[in-house]
């Protein structure tokens, strides 16, 4: 079955101590993706890779980090989480990313 | 850069009643658009997408959307309403940036609550 994983999908932490979501997809996909969803600000893209190695930022990108050593895994990496990074993240994936994309679960992340 | 605006925040309507939910989109290059629909507590999916060909797209559960190139919309609508579509839809723009990457930006999204 197609689909694109996100674990946790849940998770409650402190703030300052470095958490890792991670993201796979079993489609083959070159291009991924993550978002945060927050309350009438609908999705908003942080970072995003077109291939192995290949990484940019999106439009919130400030307090993540990314990677992309292998082509099915695209990790999200928060070196020191802060209250304001609390939120709903969204893994995504898509052949060149100008098509249909396909969503993980999510991951509901709580900053205390 | 390209946006895309969702007029309304909220639509009640009445079960059987028909729907619209209004997309508008900005963008100086040609664009490819999508409609993704989240029930609560779960990831988004896919509705219909316009990549090109006739303006009229038909999607999943009964609904469609009319590519307005001259207005710049994307209108998603449904002529009857059933109580599971309560959810929350979202409007996305797919629009080629620098470096040959696309960039795909969702409207804030429209939550449809259908009353019994």
């Amino acid at each position: 079955e197609a689909q694109v994983t996100q674990n946790p999908r849940y998770l409650i932490t402190v703030t300052g101590k470095k958490l890792t979501v991670t993201c796979s997809q079993n489609m083959n996909h070159e291009y991924m993706s993550w978002y945060r969803q927050d309350p009438g600000l609908g999705l908003r893209q942080i970072y995003y890779s077109m291939n192995v190695e290949v990484t940019d930022k999106g439009d919130v990108p400030e307090g993540y980090k990314v990677s992309r050593k292998e082509k099915r895994n695209f990790p999200l990496i928060l070196e020191s989480p802060s209250p304001n990074q609390t939120s709903l993240y969204f893994c995504a994936s898509s052949f060149h990313g100008q098509g249909q994309a396909f969503f993980g679960q999510g991951t509901r992340l709580t900053v205390v | 850069a390209q946006s895309v605006t969702q007029l309304d925040s909220q639509v009640p309507v009445f079960e059987e009643a028909p729907v619209e939910l209004r997309c508008n989109y900005s963008s100086s290059v040609s664009v490819y658009l999508f409609w993704y629909v989240q029930y609560p507590n779960q990831g988004l999916q896919l509705l219909l997408k316009y990549l090109s060909g006739s303006t009229l797209v038909k999607g999943i559960n009964g609904f469609e959307a009319e590519f307005n190139k001259s207005q710049t919309s994307f209108h998603l609508r449904k002529p009857s309403v059933h109580i599971s579509d309560t959810a929350e839809y979202f409007c996305a723009v797919s629009e080629r940036s620098g470096a040959g990457s696309y960039q795909l930006t969702f409207g804030k999204g429209t939550k449809l609550s259908v009353i019994p």
